[in-house]
């Protein structure tokens, strides 16, 4: 079946640090990916996707490439500020498939 | 434009109790899902409404029902409280089926 696997938290960086989280997944098909990030006592927020091959979606600072050949969509920001602490969430929308399949999310915590 | 509001924000619950949380759908979307998000997880897809009829479901027992209205509101019916139902509940509505989802900040229950 269809799955998100991320690397688990919580990560902790200092500010202006070089920020990369791990996302593969599996799944039939060509599926959509996404990034999302959540705030404390807060809902879910789209980040950034990429619904082909290669592409690569950025939204902030942050980037993701949809990389088929090792089903991956690492999440990296190239500077990361305090106000980027979060917990981030990868996911998949399978073709065809109405349900959005999520990783457990990995906390992040930036320090100043 | 107004985005996919949820309502109550929090709400405390006794375990065997019933519960209805509401969803508004972004303007014009005719879709909507609802995912259940434990503590320290990623969200878990309970079922989707496709103009107002039922069409899919996850892993969540028949007390878990919803309705979705002609103006493609919707709610999320719970039987029967158990304390492991106490999660965060997120609605997220579509343009149409398969297009990307947006996400409302969430219901809290809590099951005491």
């Amino acid at each position: 079946g269809n799955s998100v696997t991320q690397m688990e938290g919580p990560v902790t960086l200092s500010e202006e640090a070089f920020l990369t989280i791990n996302c593969t997944y599996t799944a039939t098909g060509y599926p959509s990916l996404f990034w999302y990030v959540q705030y404390p006592g807060e809902g879910l927020q789209l980040l950034l996707k990429a619904t082909k091959a290669d592409d690569k979606g950025s939204n902030k600072g942050f980037e993701a490439t949809y990389r088929k050949e090792t089903t991956s969509f690492h999440l990296e920001k190239g500077s990361v500020q305090v106000s980027d602490s979060a917990v981030y969430f990868c996911a998949l929308l399978a073709s065809g498939t109405y349900k959005y399949i999520f990783g457990t999310g990995t906390r992040l915590k930036v320090l100043a | 434009e107004t985005g996919v509001t949820q309502s109550p924000t929090h709400l405390i619950k006794t375990r065997g109790q019933q519960v209805t949380l509401r969803c508004s759908s972004q303007s014009g979307h005719n879709t909507v899902s609802w995912y259940q998000q434990a503590l320290g997880q990623g969200p878990q897809f309970i079922f989707q409404y496709y103009r107002e009829e039922e069409n899919g479901r996850g892993n969540f027992p028949p007390r878990f029902s919803g309705l979705q209205f002609p103006n493609y509101s919707s709610e999320l019916n719970v039987n029967a409280l158990e304390l492991d139902d106490s999660a965060l509940y997120l609605c997220a509505s579509s343009l149409e089926l398969n297009t990307e989802a947006f996400f409302g900040q969430g219901t809290r229950l809590t099951v005491v």
